[in-house]
């Protein structure tokens, strides 16, 4: 069975950091593209960032270029997303997904919260 | 980027009832790399389409999706009582990936 666990959301201060983690299971993580979707709340969807298998190729959406990092432990079957200067427009659940252009697997999501 | 016109915003059925769901690109979708989920509440979204018209493993035949020029459609040919919920449609022919707003199926 595929698993895809989030973890590392909470309430975090403008401005602060936070670095999200996605553990995988049941499927060969090195062999997927794998993602970063989030939604804020009552809102739709919106892809974050992307991650070759190899880790050697990413791509973020242009509003979070420079404040997050995506990257992948193949060894750990882990995927990260650090996140710096946090906004209060970044409150969302965030998603790890795996990817083939369309996000084929998804975790239940952690809740990042940046107040206003 | 392409945008992504999702119609109507809300569709009120009754079970056993014919869905047709509307997804508008703003320019050609390359390849037909449109996708369908299915979200509902507190649930994280569930690949029902991809390729516009490849259901995902697993996804009952009710569910169909189809293209025609840049208009896409999500049908859902006799609605079951789980099938009320929210429904995105996703481009992955162009970046970035964009997804659209939503139609929300509710109970008539």
């Amino acid at each position: 069975e595929v698993r895809l666990v989030e973890s590392g959301g909470g309430l975090v201060q403008p401005g602060g950091s936070l670095r999200l983690s996605c553990a995988a299971s049941g499927f060969t993580f090195s062999s997927y593209w794998m993602s970063w979707v989030r939604q804020a709340p009552g809102k739709g969807l919106e892809w974050v960032a992307s991650i070759k298998q190899d880790g050697n190729e990413k791509s973020y959406v242009d509003s979070m270029k420079g404040r997050f990092t995506i990257s992948r432990d193949n060894a750990k079957n882990s995927l990260y997303l650090q996140m710096n200067s946090l906004r209060a427009e970044d409150t969302a659940v965030y998603y790890c997904a795996s990817s083939r252009g369309y996000y084929e697997n998804w975790g239940q999501g952690t809740l990042v919260t940046v107040p206003s | 980027e392409i945008v992504l016109t999702q119609s109507p915003g809300t569709l009120s059925l009754s079970p056993g009832e014919r869905a047709t769901l509307s997804c508008r690109a703003s320019q050609s979708v390359s390849s037909s790399y449109l996708a369908w989920y299915q979200q509902k509440p507190g649930q994280a979204p569930r690949l029902l389409i991809y390729g516009a018209s490849s259901r995902a493993t697993g996804i009952p035949d009710r569910f169909s999706g189809s293209e025609s020029g840049t208009d896409f459609t999500l049908t859902i040919s006799r609605l079951e009582p789980e099938d009320f919920a929210v429904y995105y449609c996703q481009q992955y022919g162009g970046s970035p990936r964009t997804f659209g707003q939503g139609t929300k199926v509710e109970v008539k």
